[in-house]
């Protein structure tokens, strides 16, 4: 079974500072979805980033981007010039491409992330 | 806004008593997820409909069922119901089953939290 490991319970960071947050995952699958969503304190999830495992590239959404190293299976994500609207827990995600398990996300335990003006 | 409705918004209710979530996907999903969110458990995956069909379980207790219905919204009926049942439970949607991310991602409702005293 998959699993998905996030190591920091809580990070802080400065306004306009940059922080990453790490996840490492656990899987003998050689395709798959990777994806960073965010909690706030709404407790609505918001799709951050995303990335496919087949991909090279790393992916970016304007501030954010993330470090894929498949080999290592770790998925972390940057935050840059962090703002106060930031702040929230983060939650890394796998998903599976296919099988009886397919669309079935597993999280992380979610990191809290605190900014500070 | 996600274009994923969840009602009600919040539910409290005594042991022993069944409730209805309901979910309304984004236009043109044809996928539904139901998560469930508690302190203890962290976010896990119950069930996966697709355009009306159950797809994959997860953790889901025989007291849970769910239903998605012709008009593609779905339902999760929680009988019996304990303190430990206690969460916020949220419904996702994606496209369907073919495609990469773009096609897969999941959004997600508001949640509905549920609480049993």
């Amino acid at each position: 079974a998959q699993t998905v490991t996030q190591s920091q319970p809580e990070m802080s960071v400065q306004e306009a500072e940059t922080v990453t947050l790490s996840c490492t995952y656990d899987t003998s699958e050689s395709d798959y979805y990777l994806f960073w969503y965010k909690q706030p304190p709404s407790r609505q999830m918001i799709l951050v980033i995303r990335q496919e495992a087949y991909k090279q590239q790393n992916a970016t959404e304007n501030r954010f981007s993330v470090n894929f190293q498949k080999a290592a299976k770790s998925f972390s994500l940057k935050i840059s010039d962090s703002q106060l609207g930031d702040a929230a827990m983060y939650f890394c995600a796998y998903r599976t491409p296919g099988g009886t398990s397919y669309g079935k996300l597993t999280f992380g335990q979610g990191t809290i992330l605190t900014v500070h003006p | 806004d996600s274009g994923v409705t969840q009602t009600p918004k919040h539910l409290i209710t005594a042991t022993g008593q069944r409730v209805t979530l309901r979910c309304s996907p984004r236009s043109g999903d044809l996928s539904v997820y139901w998560y469930q969110q508690s302190l203890d458990q962290g976010l896990q995956f119950l069930i996966h409909y697709y355009n009306g069909e159950e797809r994959a379980k997860g953790n889901i207790l025989e007291r849970f069922s769910a239903q998605q219905f012709p008009d593609l919204h779905s339902e999760l009926n929680l009988s019996s119901l304990e303190l430990g049942d206690s969460a916020l439970y949220f419904c996702a949607s994606s496209k369907g089953l073919a495609g990469g991310p773009i096609t897969d991602t999941q959004y997600f409702g508001p949640g509905t939290r549920l609480t049993v005293l």
